[in-house]
Order: C-alpha cells, then sequence, then structure tokens
C-alpha cells in the first residue's frame, strides 16, 4: 500500500497565484485532513472532511479551499497565494470519522510564496 | 476546545541518558492525548496513545508516558537515548470544536537532539 501520497513534495509560487495542493490515499479511510506547519507553532488544523462530500473548517481556514468527490482525494486549494501561505503542509487520514485511531500522514508539500 | 502546551521546544540530551518531554493538557471531563514523532523531512508518526484506562501508557521505540490527571500532565519518557531518537515530537489532544467534530490538536512541539 502506498499510505497517504502529497503531491508535489515542492513548490514556489508569486504572490496571486492559484494552486491546488494533492492528497491520495488508498487505506479506505473515511476521515482526511490538511494541517500546516510552521516554526514555532506546531501543526494547525486547515480543514478536514469526515467523508465523501462531508467537509468542514479547522482552525485555520482562511484562504483555502478543499472538496471531497471521492474517499481517496482530499485536495487542498489555494485560490490567490499570500507570503503568509509559505509554509510545510501535509495531508493526514485516519480510519472511522473520529482521529483516535492513528493519523496516517503524507510525507508534506513544502510551499514558498514570493 | 481543549489545548496541550508543550513547555520546552527544545530539549539536548546525551546519548544513553533518560529523558523526559512535557506536556500539560487544558483539563477537561475526558480526555484523550497522543504523542506523535517527525523525523527530518518525513511525516508524523503515532509514538502511544492514551484513551481510557492505564494512567501508565507504553508506545514504540521504548517510549511511555503517564496521565496524570490532577497534574494535568501526560509527560514522555524514555530510560536511556539512541542517536537515533533525534527528532521532533509533538503531543496532542482530541477535542470538540464548536462545531461538535472531533479533530486533533497538536502543541508547538518539541525538539529532541542526542548528542554522541
Amino acid at each position: 500500500n502506498a499510505g497517504v501520497t502529497q503531491t508535489p513534495k515542492f513548490q514556489v509560487l508569486k504572490t496571486g497565484q492559484s494552486m491546488t495542493l494533492q492528497c491520495a490515499q488508498d487505506m479506505n479511510h473515511e476521515y482526511m485532513s490538511w494541517y500546516r506547519q510552521d516554526p514555532g507553532m506546531g501543526l494547525r488544523l486547515i480543514h478536514y472532511s469526515v467523508g465523501a462530500g462531508i467537509t468542514d473548517q479547522g482552525e485555520v481556514p482562511n484562504g483555502y479551499n478543499v472538496s471531497r468527490s471521492t474517499t481517496e482525494d482530499f485536495p487542498l486549494r489555494l485560490l490567490s497565494a499570500a507570503p503568509s501561505q509559505t509554509s510545510v503542509y501535509f495531508c493526514a487520514s485516519s480510519p472511522g470519522t473520529v482521529p483516535n485511531s492513528p493519523l496516517h500522514f503524507g510525507n508534506g508539500t513544502r510551499l514558498t510564496v514570493t | 476546545a481543549q489545548s496541550v502546551t508543550q513547555l520546552d521546544s527544545q530539549v539536548p540530551v546525551f546519548e544513553e541518558a533518560p529523558v523526559e518531554l512535557r506536556c500539560n493538557y487544558s483539563s477537561s471531563v475526558s480526555v484523550y492525548l497522543f504523542w506523535y514523532v517527525q523525523y527530518p523531512n518525513q511525516g508524523l508518526q503515532l509514538l502511544l496513545k492514551y484513551l481510557s484506562g492505564s494512567t501508565l501508557v507504553k508506545g514504540i521505540n521504548g517510549f511511555e508516558a503517564e496521565f496524570n490527571k490532577s497534574q494535568t500532565s501526560f509527560h514522555l519518557r524514555k530510560p536511556s537515548v539512541h542517536i537515533s531518537d533525534t527528532a521532533e515530537y509533538f503531543c496532542a489532544v482530541l477535542s470538540r470544536s464548536q462545531t461538535g467534530a472531533n479533530n486533533l490538536f497538536f502543541g508547538t512541539g518539541t525538539r529532541l537532539t542526542v548528542i554522541p
């Protein structure tokens, strides 16, 4: 099994550009989430989903959109990139709808916005 | 919503010495707590979790943690560290948001550096 796959690994954007970070899991997990990791701030929850067609906001949702049309995929869209969105982004999934089982993380996408 | 506080941002320790990484949580009726580890350029992996039952929880790689309700703490310990334990460690709590959903919220992390 591949687990949680994130693409791309690295990305550089100019302010105002848009892009989509891809996340796919092959474990048939119901719960998926996006976190951003910034120095000294740990991981902060951006958006999450408890199943196909169901998404909701986390702690820091502004500037990001998500959708969940299939169980496997949970893309994160940056509508108009800003330097404050420079970060490392992690996608994670878990069986069930409550992440009290281990969260399975991807290896991250390092995004720089200039 | 509940939260966790990791009291040390960096902890250097010599190889084969014991280590304790501290985590305090905001009090609640019931609490689910976790420790995750992040090795360089990787995602996080679960070390151990406390959901209920015994307050001493054993995890992978020789780590253990003790849930202390009176002190609202969930400190991570290892009696003898190895070079390979050098990593960043995150304490996390399962918390219910205002919308009623449960999500995992992380502390700011503790970077453990094992010195040869």
